[in-house]
């Protein structure tokens, strides 16, 4: 069974670094076409693609935001670990983290953590 | 860069059958995915690679992808199926559709 669980603070002021946590089991990320992403979804919006780590450590980010993202992966600790430079109220949302499957589907989901971008 | 459209909402009667779209250029040339979103809940995958169901989806929910166009079908709708549905697809990375909000009348 494969689960994961996303971390970190509630509340970031602006112009801060967001650091993200998703910790999962049931993954191999070492295994051929696996991989770990992060969505958001700001609240009443639709979901929006981040950035994704594979199991060969290759990464992708999106486009407008691939200045500010940084993903990572501990695979000792069964860890994949999201930054965000220079935080805006406009960043406020979800963050979900999920599991890239082998068929390129994102599942399971995380259950995902509010973040609030505010002074 | 590659967008995927779906309407904002789509209204059925119980019982009766959905259809939710998601336009893209050449879409039919690429795997789609489609997300259920229940308030306050994570997405979960419902149709992958166009048409398959994950284990535990019922048989009710369908896909297909040709042209422009990747339908998710929802046969003999039930209120527990009222939710915002996403596709997704691959271009170069993965896109998201702006979601279409199911109500079951």
């Amino acid at each position: 069974q494969i689960t994961l669980k996303e971390s970190g603070p509630t509340l970031v002021k602006p112009t801060q670094t967001l650091t993200l946590t998703c910790n999962f089991s049931g993954i191999s990320l070492t295994t051929s076409g696996v991989g770990v992403g992060w969505i958001r979804q700001a609240p009443g919006k639709a979901l929006e693609w981040l950035a994704l780590i594979y199991w060969d450590d290759d990464k992708l980010y999106s486009p407008s935001l691939r200045r500010r993202l940084t993903i990572t992966r501990d695979i000792s600790k069964n860890q994949v670990v999201l930054t965000m430079t220079n935080m805006d109220p406009l960043d406020t949302a979800t963050y979900y983290c999920a599991h890239r499957q082998i068929n390129m589907a994102f599942d399971p989901w995380g259950q995902g953590t509010l973040v609030t971008v505010s002074s | 860069s590659y967008e995927v459209t779906q309407p904002p909402s789509v209204s059925v009667s119980p019982g009766q059958t959905a259809s939710i779209s998601c336009s893209g250029d050449k879409l039919g040339g690429k795997y789609t995915y489609w997300y259920q979103q229940r308030p306050g809940q994570p997405p979960e995958l419902v149709i992958y690679q166009d048409n398959k169901r994950p284990s535990g989806i019922p048989e009710r929910f369908s896909g297909s992808n040709s042209g422009n166009t990747a339908t998710l079908t929802i046969s003999g709708t039930q209120a527990m199926d009222e939710a915002d549905y996403y596709c997704q697809a691959w271009d170069s990375s993965p896109i998201f559709g702006g979601g279409t909000k199911l109500t079951v009348l």
